[in-house]
């Protein structure tokens, strides 16, 4: 079945740095990822939608300048967490999709980010 | 936003059926219903999806009434692996593809 990676599983960092999350779709067109973020207990949260070659939309209430989104290629999407905060620890979640609403989505491992 | 409810929770005994419900009264026409289930510290996984028809495969069975309200996912014999939450979701056509998740239900199964 389609496969989604995602890199790094797992990340500390200190408050203050950045932080790059990658997504791959290894064998299929992407031609939509999106980023969700998971709180303990909680349900995803959808932070943003990328299609590519152009820019992310994001939802109400995500920062833009602080969650960059590339989505360069029809295989490679990524998040960079800019000066990360404690706050900014997540469970963070990418997906793609080849485009058509009746195929599933399919889901990266996710990326448990530490902020210090 | 076409929106579903689930149980919160739910039990079963390993290697018993378990019928997991989901309720989508505002369903449109043209919104498939899609099944995912995420495993502690994991991503969601694709379960099952479909239209109007049942559906089947190797994991489980998608049974959806027949004025689309409401669906069961089926597990047919449920393992211990089987624990996780799932989420029944719909999908829209007119949403930018995307899926927006509820709480889901916390399966536990018991030896």
């Amino acid at each position: 079945g389609a496969v989604v990676s995602q890199h790094p599983s797992r990340v500390i960092c200190k408050s203050g740095t950045s932080v790059k999350i990658e997504c791959r779709s290894l064998d299929f067109q992407a031609t939509t990822m999106f980023w969700y973020r998971q709180f303990p207990k909680q349900s995803l949260m959808l932070m943003a939608t990328s299609n590519e070659g152009s820019k992310a939309t994001y939802e109400q209430g995500v920062e833009k300048d602080k969650f960059l989104i590339n989505h360069a290629s029809l295989t490679l999407s990524t998040l960079t967490v800019t000066s990360a905060h404690p706050e900014d620890s997540s469970f963070y979640i990418c997906s793609a999709t080849d485009g058509y609403y009746n195929s599933p989505l399919h889901f990266g491992n996710g990326t448990r980010l530490t902020v210090t | 936003d076409a929106k579903t409810t689930q149980p919160n929770s739910m039990e079963s005994n390993e290697e018993e059926p378990v019928h997991l419900p989901c309720n989508h009264s505002t369903i449109s026409g043209t919104d498939y219903i899609h099944w995912y289930r995420q495993l502690p510290s994991q991503g969601p996984e694709y379960v099952i999806h479909g239209l109007t028809s049942n559906v089947n495969n190797r994991m489980a069975s998608l049974a959806i009434a027949e004025d689309r309200k409401s669906s069961t996912l089926i597990l047919h014999r449920a393992t211990l692996r089987d624990a996780a939450v799932y989420y029944c979701i719909l999908r829209e056509d007119n949403a930018g593809n995307m899926l927006t998740f509820g709480g889901g239900t916390r399966l536990m199964v018991k030896p």
